[in-house]
C-alpha cells in the first residue's frame, strides 16, 4: 500500500519568507501527486498535481512543487507568502491506475506578522 | 468550485442513533468518495463507488455503510454511532479518477 509522510507537522514563517512543505511518498513506480490547502472550516482546494512529464509543477495561489524522484520527494513552495497562506497543507497520492488517494498526515502554516 | 454539497453541515447526535450524511453533486462525476479528518491522521477513506450502486470499502470502513441509487448522491450511513465516529466528515468527487475535488464537511458529534 502507499504511504504519504508530511514530517512536518507545524510550520511557522513571516511574511514575505519563502516557504518549503516536505512531502515523501512509498511507492516503486511514479505516483500521481498531489497538494491539497485547507482553510479553517473549509474543504480541501487542489492546489498543483504532478502526473508526469517536467517534473516543476505550477499552481495556483503562486505554489509550485517539484518531483525528485530519486529522493521519493513532492515538496511544496512559495517563494513569499501571504498572511492568506496560513491554512493546513495535505499531500497525496495515487498510482496510476486506481482511483483512491493516501493522504499524508498535514502540515500547519501559521503565518506571523 | 465544484457542485458538491454536504448536509447536514453540523449534527450532533448520541450514541446508539443511526445517522446518514448525504453527498449531493451537479457534476455528473463518476467518482464519488467519503473521508473522515481527524487530527494527526489526515484524511481517511471510509468508502468509495465507482459508479451506480457500484461501492467498496476504504481503510477505515467498519461501521459505516453506504448507498448509490443515483449519479448524483452518495449516502453515508452510520448504523450506530459511536463516540469514536465524532470526526469531520468529507465527501469528495473525481470525474476520471484522478484528482479529487471535495464538499464543505459535515461537523459530527457523537456523545
Amino acid at each position: 500500500a502507499q504511504s504519504v509522510t508530511q514530517p512536518d507537522i507545524h510550520i511557522t514563517v513571516s511574511e514575505g519568507a519563502s516557504l518549503e512543505l516536505r512531502c515523501n511518498y512509498s511507492y516503486g513506480a511514479t505516483p500521481y501527486l498531489f497538494w491539497y490547502v485547507q482553510s479553517p472550516g473549509q474543504g480541501l482546494q487542489l492546489l498543483l498535481k504532478y502526473f508526469s512529464g517536467d517534473t516543476l509543477v505550477q499552481g495556483i495561489k503562486g505554489f509550485e512543487a517539484e518531483f525528485k524522484r530519486s529522493q521519493s520527494s513532492f515538496n511544496l513552495r512559495k517563494p513569499s507568502v501571504h498572511w492568506s497562506d496560513a491554512a493546513e497543507y495535505f499531500c497525496a497520492s495515487k498510482h496510476s491506475n486506481d482511483y483512491k488517494l493516501s493522504f499524508g498526515a498535514g502540515t500547519t502554516v501559521t503565518v506571523r506578522a | 468550485d465544484a457542485g458538491i454539497t454536504q448536509s447536514p453541515r453540523h449534527k450532533v447526535t448520541e450514541t446508539g442513533t443511526p445517522v446518514t450524511l448525504r453527498c449531493h453533486q451537479t457534476e455528473n462525476h463518476r467518482y464519488m468518495y467519503w473521508y473522515r479528518q481527524d487530527p494527526g491522521h489526515g484524511l481517511r477513506l471510509i468508502h468509495y463507488s465507482y459508479g451506480v450502486k457500484d461501492t467498496d470499502k476504504g481503510e477505515v470502513s467498519d461501521g459505516y455503510s453506504v448507498s448509490r441509487s443515483k449519479t448524483e448522491d452518495f449516502l453515508l450511513t452510520l448504523e450506530s454511532a459511536t463516540s469514536s465516529q465524532t470526526s469531520v466528515y468529507f465527501c469528495a468527487i473525481s470525474e476520471g479518477g484522478n484528482e479529487q475535488f471535495f464538499g464543505p464537511g459535515t461537523r459530527l458529534t457523537v456523545l
